[in-house]
This record gives C-alpha cells, sequence and structure tokens, in this order.
C-alpha cells in the first residue's frame, strides 16, 4: 500500500527564520508529487507539482525538492502570512492519488 | 471565478437521517472526487467520478453514495448517518487525472458535518 508520511506534524517559526517540512513516500513508478497550502476552514490550494528526483519549483518564499525517496518544502524567511497547513500527495502509476496529514506551520511577528 | 461550491458548510445531524451535500463546478471539468479529512490521518478519498455516470469507490466508500447524472454536479449522500462519519467533507474536481500537471486539483471550501 502506498505511504505518505509528512514531518513533522506542526512547526512553529519565528518570522524569518527558515526551515523545512518533509514529505516522504513509498510508491512505486511515482507519476507526479504535489504540494498544497490549506488555510483554517477552505480547501487546499494547490501548490506545485514535481516529477522527478532533482527537480525543484519555487514560488515567493517556498520551494520544492524531490528525490526518490522524499520531498522538502523550503520556507525561506517566512512571514506570518505564511502561516497554514501544508500538504503533500503523490500519484501511482494507476492515477491513484494518496495524501499526506499534513504540517500545521505557524509564523509568528 | 472557477470554483467548486459545496453546501452545507455545516451540518449537525441525528444518527440515521438521510443527508445529502451538493458540489458543483463550473469548469466543465470530467474528474471529481469526494474526500474526508480527519485529524491525523490527511484526505482520505470516498467515491470519484472520472465522467458522467461514471462512479467508483476510494478507500472509504461505506455508508456513503455519489451520483454523477450531470457533468457540473456530484452529490455526496450518507443514507443513514452514523457518529463515525462525523469529519470534514471536501469535494475537488480537475479536467483529468492523467493531466493534474496541468489541472490541479480544486477543493471545494469543505462541509463540516456532525451526526450525534
Amino acid at each position: 500500500e502506498d505511504q505518505v508520511t509528512q514531518s513533522p506534524e506542526a512547526l512553529r517559526l519565528q518570522e524569518g527564520e527558515s526551515s523545512s517540512l518533509n514529505c516522504s513516500y513509498t510508491v512505486s513508478g511515482l507519476r507526479g508529487l504535489f504540494w498544497y497550502r490549506q488555510d483554517p476552514g477552505k480547501g487546499p490550494e494547490f501548490l506545485f507539482t514535481l516529477y522527478s528526483a532533482g527537480e525543484e519549483k519555487e514560488k515567493e518564499r517556498l520551494k520544492a525538492t524531490l528525490t526518490k525517496k522524499e520531498s522538502f518544502l523550503h520556507i525561506t524567511a517566512p512571514k506570518p502570512e505564511d502561516s497554514a497547513t501544508y500538504l503533500c500527495a503523490v500519484q501511482a502509476p494507476d492515477y491513484k492519488l494518496s495524501f499526506g496529514a499534513g504540517t500545521t506551520v505557524t509564523v509568528r511577528a | 471565478e472557477a470554483q467548486v461550491t459545496q453546501n452545507p458548510r455545516y451540518l449537525i445531524t441525528v444518527t440515521g437521517k438521510k443527508l445529502t451535500v451538493t458540489c458543483s463546478q463550473n469548469m466543465n471539468h470530467e474528474y471529481m472526487s469526494w474526500y474526508r479529512q480527519d485529524p491525523g490521518l490527511g484526505l482520505r478519498q470516498i467515491y470519484y467520478s472520472m465522467n458522467v455516470e461514471v462512479t467508483d469507490k476510494g478507500d472509504v466508500p461505506e455508508g456513503y453514495k455519489v451520483s454523477r447524472k450531470e457533468k457540473r454536479n456530484f452529490p455526496l449522500i450518507l443514507e443513514s448517518p452514523s457518529p463515525n462519519q462525523t469529519s470534514l467533507y471536501f469535494c475537488a474536481s480537475s479536467s483529468s487525472l492523467d493531466r493534474l500537471d496541468n489541472s490541479p486539483l480544486h477543493f471545494g471550501n469543505g462541509t463540516r458535518l456532525t451526526v450525534t
């Protein structure tokens, strides 16, 4: 069974304090790995797609990277508006999508 | 504005009382799906639909029904709700499962269901 594990469960950061979130997966033949952001009371919102090891994608203060077994979401010099839950999802060869439980990031001013 | 609309946002009901959560998308997407989100468990797929009149079970389909009579609508039906179905539910859509890079999943804002 495909598994997606995100760590840590929660992360509290001071404004400007860079950090990384981890998403490890066990799916064979990865079709794609997706990062989503979820704000309280809202549905997840798409951030990035990664396909192959070594790939990187950036958006403002966020940078996602991919290896053969895990992905990292780096948050550089975070601001309070980066506070959210970040979800990782992997797509298997049969198109099935599996989500991790998420990492809740809180950035204090 | 492109969106997935779920109703209601909040619902409190009692065990056994049939209910329907509606989902509508205005993006002409073929693929639609229902998820439930529980603390520590992530998003788990309940049912999905690849197109009109085509539906299939996800990982946790027990106790739920769906229908896809029109492309834009994908209601979730709980014939006899039980307390273990208390959860946060999300509807999502995409143009296609094999084009998630160009057409990522769009999610509704969720329906928080409490069954007492």
